[in-house]
């Protein structure tokens, strides 16, 4: 089964701090993607990378960027958190074969806190 | 706003009952997919429906797809306690890198009673 880790499940920072978030997947997928989860709103997609070095602005990537300097690794960066930067973060990844089946595969997510 | 909406946003039936959650969407898409959460967990994929298809079943799980009123129903026959999840529908927009960017719904919070 594919494994799709994300390096913390709960994490507090001080506003301005400089945050990161890992995921890591073991199944060598082109594409991988960011989502915060808030309540009510759903998932919603930051950033999502379709291969190495390469990455796309999703529905919401202000305040955030990301790295993908390895195909197994996805960065998401908080420059500057903000309390309003507190939420779930979700991770996923998918290898790419076409519109008609594909399947994203997430982590456990991280529960960020911005006090 | 959300590209995927469901409804209704809360759902609670007893043990052995029929669950229907529907999905609604406003761009045109590739396919639908169902995704499952447990507890504020990671998601697990259920099913995906082209779009091209009109219903699609897995053992109990039934999805409809009306591209022309842009919606999806989820159905759950027979629940189990262990139904009790949230679910999201998801569609696969097309994107003009020509890669496809997946957006997600709001959920439908699933409550089976023993």
């Amino acid at each position: 089964d594919v494994k799709v880790t994300q390096s913390s499940r709960y994490l507090v920072k001080r506003t301005g701090e400089k945050v990161f978030l890992e995921c890591v997947q073991d199944m060598d997928h082109e594409n991988m993607f960011w989502y915060r989860q808030d309540p009510g709103l759903g998932l919603r997609l930051i950033y999502f990378s379709y291969d190495v070095k390469m990455k796309e602005k999703g529905d919401i990537p202000e305040g955030y960027s990301v790295s993908r300097e390895k195909k197994e690794r996805f960065s998401l960066i908080l420059e500057s958190a903000s309390t309003n930067q507190t939420s779930m973060y979700l991770c996923a990844s998918r290898t790419w074969t076409g519109a008609t089946n594909e399947k994203l595969f997430f982590g456990s997510g991280t529960q960020l806190s911005v006090l | 706003s959300q590209q995927g909406e469901e409804d209704p946003q809360a759902l609670s039936i007893q043990e052995g009952e029929n669950a229907t959650m529907n999905c609604s969407y406003k761009t045109s898409i590739n396919n639908l997919q169902w995704y499952r959460q447990n507890s504020g967990r990671g998601l697990v994929h259920l099913i995906l429906i082209r779009s091209n298809e009109r219903e699609k079943h897995s053992g109990r799980l039934r999805v409809t797809l009306d591209t022309s009123k842009k919606s999806s129903s989820l159905l759950i026959t027979a629940s189990r306690a262990a139904d009790t999840a949230s679910y999201f529908c998801a569609t696969g927009l097309p994107n003009s890198g020509g890669y496809q960017k997946v957006t997600f719904g709001t959920g439908t919070k699933l409550q089976v009673i023993p």
